[in-house]
Order: structure tokens, then C-alpha cells, then sequence
């Protein structure tokens, strides 16, 4: 499964709201679709599971929706450090993909 | 806490052998699927390989299968990688992931691997 991620880049400001879009090239199976935000010289984090499910200690302002072949991340009000690069990812069939990823900047 | 700290990263010879460790410590590492993710210097992620919490299952992205080896020693509460054969493409940071439980729930720090004449 082919997973593409738009914007590549998203230019905004603390407090905007993000949307942050995956589309796979076909159904992930299950909505077994994750996010993961990554900050320079960092591993990637988890942020969103199962499409909708928040991990461990993540603010309730990421949200992430969607089924079938179309996911979204929101995040409500960027903070300073919401500023990173995002990354979805499918595990309901392997190979397990990744999107090439979405770098939200300051504006 | 949980905590994954990779190693045996470095600089290798195309066609060339180097083996990843991973430590883990701060759960059951018995009863947890692993896995292996990269990482190209300035590129997404990729997955490597699974290994299931046994031993007893192992997954690989196609372009390393008959080259890397995925293993665990549960006793030692470790994940290794074999990799053989190493090409130019190969050349990424590698991280230990642990599964949470299908997504990669906890990651370590990474290790570097170079292939490079």
C-alpha cells in the first residue's frame, strides 16, 4: 500500500489549526493507520494509533480521523514545539508502509 | 521505562557484514512482536523486519530479504540484526522499534549505518 501525504509542507503559525492529510492507494485494513511526529536528530514519536486512538501522554489538541483509503491528522492549536515533521503509516498489510511525510513550519 | 538502545552501527564496504544490537529494558520483552526500522539521512522511514515475541515469525521488506537476518535472544532481552551483503542503499539509521501493539509504540535512539567504499 502506497501511502501519500499532503501538503509536503505546511506553513503556519502558533494557535492556527493543522490538517494534515493520507491518502493510501488502497483500504487499510482495520484502520490500522498511525501518526508519528519527528524533530530533528529525534526518533519518531507516536503520536495517533488504530486512526483515531491517542498513545501514552499525547495532548488531546492531535486528533486523527478518517477510514478506508483517506486518514487526517488535526491538531487543534500548534504549539511551538507541534512544529516537526509527520509521518503516517499502515500495519494492516504488510509490507508495512510509511508516508513520505508532512513538515509543518513556522510561518 | 520503557528504554530500546541500539548499537553496532558504523562504516562498511559494500558487500560487507555488520550486526545491530538492541537492548531492552523496562518491560517484558518476551511477550512483545519486535522490529527493526530505517531511516536514509534526509529521507522518510521504512520498515526492515518483524520478529514475533517468540521468535517463531519473521517479516521482511522485499528489498532485504535474503540479505538481513531478524533474531532475539529473550534471556538476554535483546534484538539483533544480521545484515549481509550490505549495498550503498542500505546506508540509513536504524531503529529497534517495539510494537504497541501493531503501530511502533517506542523506538530507540537509533544507530548509524554507513556503506561506503
Amino acid at each position: 500500500i502506497v501511502l501519500t501525504q499532503s501538503p509536503g509542507t505546511l506553513s503556519l503559525s502558533p494557535g492556527e489549526r493543522a490538517t494534515l492529510s493520507c491518502r493510501a492507494s488502497r483500504s487499510v485494513s482495520n484502520s490500522y493507520l498511525a501518526w508519528y511526529q519527528q524533530k530533528p536528530g529525534q526518533a519518531p514519536r507516536l503520536l495517533i494509533y488504530g486512526a483515531s486512538s491517542r498513545a501514552t501522554d499525547i495532548p488531546d489538541r492531535f486528533s486523527g480521523s478518517g477510514s478506508g483509503t483517506d486518514f487526517t491528522l488535526t491538531i487543534s492549536r500548534l504549539e511551538p514545539e507541534d512544529f516537526a515533521v509527520y509521518f503516517c503509516q499502515q500495519y494492516g498489510n504488510s509490507p508495512w508502509t510509511f508516508g513520505q511525510g508532512t513538515t509543518v513550519q513556522i510561518k | 521505562e520503557v528504554q530500546l538502545v541500539e548499537s553496532g552501527g558504523g562504516l562498511v564496504q559494500p558487500g560487507g557484514s555488520l550486526r545491530l544490537s538492541c537492548a531492552a529494558s523496562g518491560f517484558t520483552f518476551s511477550t512483545y512482536w519486535m522490529s527493526w526500522v530505517r531511516q536514509a539521512p534526509g529521507k522518510g522511514l521504512e520498515w526492515v523486519a518483524n520478529i514475533k515475541y517468540d521468535g517463531s515469525e519473521k517479516y521482511y521488506v522485499d528489498s532485504v530479504k535474503g540479505r538481513f537476518t531478524i533474531s532475539r535472544d529473550n534471556a538476554k532481552n535483546s534484538l539483533y540484526l544480521q545484515m549481509n551483503s550490505l549495498r550503498a542503499e542500505d546506508t540509513a539509521v536504524y531503529y529497534c522499534a517495539r510494537r504497541t501493539p501493531g503501530a511502533f509504540g517506542y523506538w530507540g535512539q537509533g544507530t548509524l549505518v554507513t556503506v561506503s567504499s
